[in-house]
């Protein structure tokens, strides 16, 4: 198993621009989220999904939309880049009850 | 709302030193709790995952306990040395989502 895989690992984008973080799991997991990482703000979620063709909302969602049509792929979309989405974007994924697996990140600077 | 704290920010210890950290959160109606190391740079890797039912789980030099009544989780590292420096982060899962806290930076010196 290749686990959580993210692409891509760095990103510089420019105010205003989008971007879609990839995030890919092949262990059948049916729960998927998206973090942030911010220096002392420690890891806040943005969005998360239970299972394919369902997403909802986590505690910083404004800025970033998502979609899960099928079971191994979670893609976070950036709509329109803001200076405050520079941080550390990390996926993870579980199986319910099991311990969740996280992907190894994507730095990403918005100029 | 869970919130999750983690005490000391921050730890230096000499190599060979017994140590815990811990952790502590305001909700105790969790599923399981689960204990990540991250290092510099890089992403979180699982350490030791403990479902609300049981009571500590251990793998190798690692012991993590969980006491939900009183909101309380710690992690026991035996033997420290200087491969375990890096930080160590808790997290609870009310449900299918994790609530982090924000670490603490173990520092172990040779």
């Amino acid at each position: 198993n290749a686990g959580v895989t993210q692409t891509p690992k760095f990103q510089v984008l420019k105010t205003g621009q989008s971007m879609t973080l990839q995030c890919a799991q092949d262990m059948n997991h049916e729960y998927m989220s998206w973090y942030r990482q911010d220096p002392g703000m420690g890891l806040r979620l943005i969005h998360y999904s239970v299972g394919a063709g369902i997403t909802d909302q986590g505690e910083v969602p404004n800025g970033y939309n998502v979609s899960r049509s099928t079971t191994e792929d979670f893609p976070l979309r950036l709509l329109s880049a803001a200076p405050s989405q520079t941080s550390v974007y990390f996926c993870a994924s579980s199986y319910s009850g099991t311990a969740y697996q996280f992907g190894n990140g994507t730095r990403l600077t918005v100029t | 709302k869970q919130e999750v704290t983690q005490i000391p920010a921050a730890l230096s210890v000499p190599e060979g030193e017994n140590l815990v950290l811990n952790c502590s959160f305001t909700d105790s109606a969790i599923y399981n709790l689960q204990w990540f190391r991250q290092d510099p740079g890089k992403g979180l890797t699982s350490l030791l995952l403990i479902q609300s039912s049981q009571r500590e789980q251990t793998s190798g030099r690692l012991n993590a306990s969980l006491d939900k009544s009183s909101g309380r989780s710690t992690l026991y590292i035996a033997a420290s040395q200087p491969g375990d420096s890096a930080t160590y982060l808790c997290a609870v899962a009310p449900n299918e989502k994790l609530v982090f806290g924000k670490g603490t930076k173990l520092t172990v010196n040779p």
